[in-house]
């Protein structure tokens, strides 16, 4: 499905540097979010977006900041990346209409060593 | 609060038998409830929601208000239905608050 893609798809970097991770959309969709998945944890809301500059925190915002600057990308950065950080990022829209759903990118496998 | 509970990681059934993966929420007013799959390495994909009252492969799931649940069922289950199972509700704010996840493993 190439509605919504991710970038990069896997990527191993050192404790302490930045990473961003991208997200894109072909659908013009309003709202867009962050989550990262672990382990007995399922999935947890880092941030997310209602619109173009309007971003608020969600449940693990700690260590995280976001930008959207364009509808099509939302980018997640990682300031200093930890261990802890290490996990599977998800991106996803709201796509609205009769029915209203997430529809979530293919994932971003991140590993801080 | 909103919350999401699933009570088992792991959920292991042989071919054939019958499926039962449990939700249960906390939300107060009218809960908007689905459930999503993942199969091993994809995407998260929504498998079905509540309000749609659909069958997607062979699945259903019946929203209980006096329980508080919403679980998902299968009469018969087949290997290709080995996933993880993400039980989620559509919050006040109209984000999704998702449950830990169920692993179903459906042996041969």
């Amino acid at each position: 499905d190439a509605g919504i893609t991710q970038s990069p798809r896997h990527k191993v970097t050192e404790t302490g540097t930045p990473v961003t991770l991208r997200c894109h959309q072909t659908e013009n969709h309003r709202y867009m979010y962050w989550y990262r998945q672990d382990p007995g944890h399922g999935l947890r809301l880092i941030h997310y977006s209602y619109g173009v500059k309007d971003t608020d925190k969600g449940e693990v915002s700690d260590g995280y900041s976001v930008s959207r600057s364009k509808t099509e990308d939302f980018l997640l950065t990682l300031e200093s990346a930890t261990s802890s950080q290490t996990s599977v990022y998800f991106c996803a829209i709201r796509r609205t209409g009769e029915l209203t759903e997430q529809y979530f990118g293919p994932g971003t496998r991140l590993t801080v060593t | 609060a909103q919350r999401v509970t699933q009570p088992e990681k792991l959920l292991s059934v042989f071919k054939g038998a019958p499926v039962e993966l449990k939700c249960n929420y906390s939300y107060s007013g009218s809960p908007e409830l689905f459930w999503y799959v993942q199969y091993s390495r994809q995407r998260l994909q929504l498998l079905l929601r509540h309000i749609s009252r659909e069958s997607i492969k062979g699945f259903t799931a019946d929203l209980n208000k006096g329980e508080t649940s919403f679980h998902l069922k299968k009469p018969f289950a087949q290997e290709e239905d080995s996933a993880m199972y993400y039980c989620a509700l559509k919050s006040h704010g109209q984000n999704f608050v998702f449950g830990p996840g169920t692993r179903l493993s459906v042996l041969p």
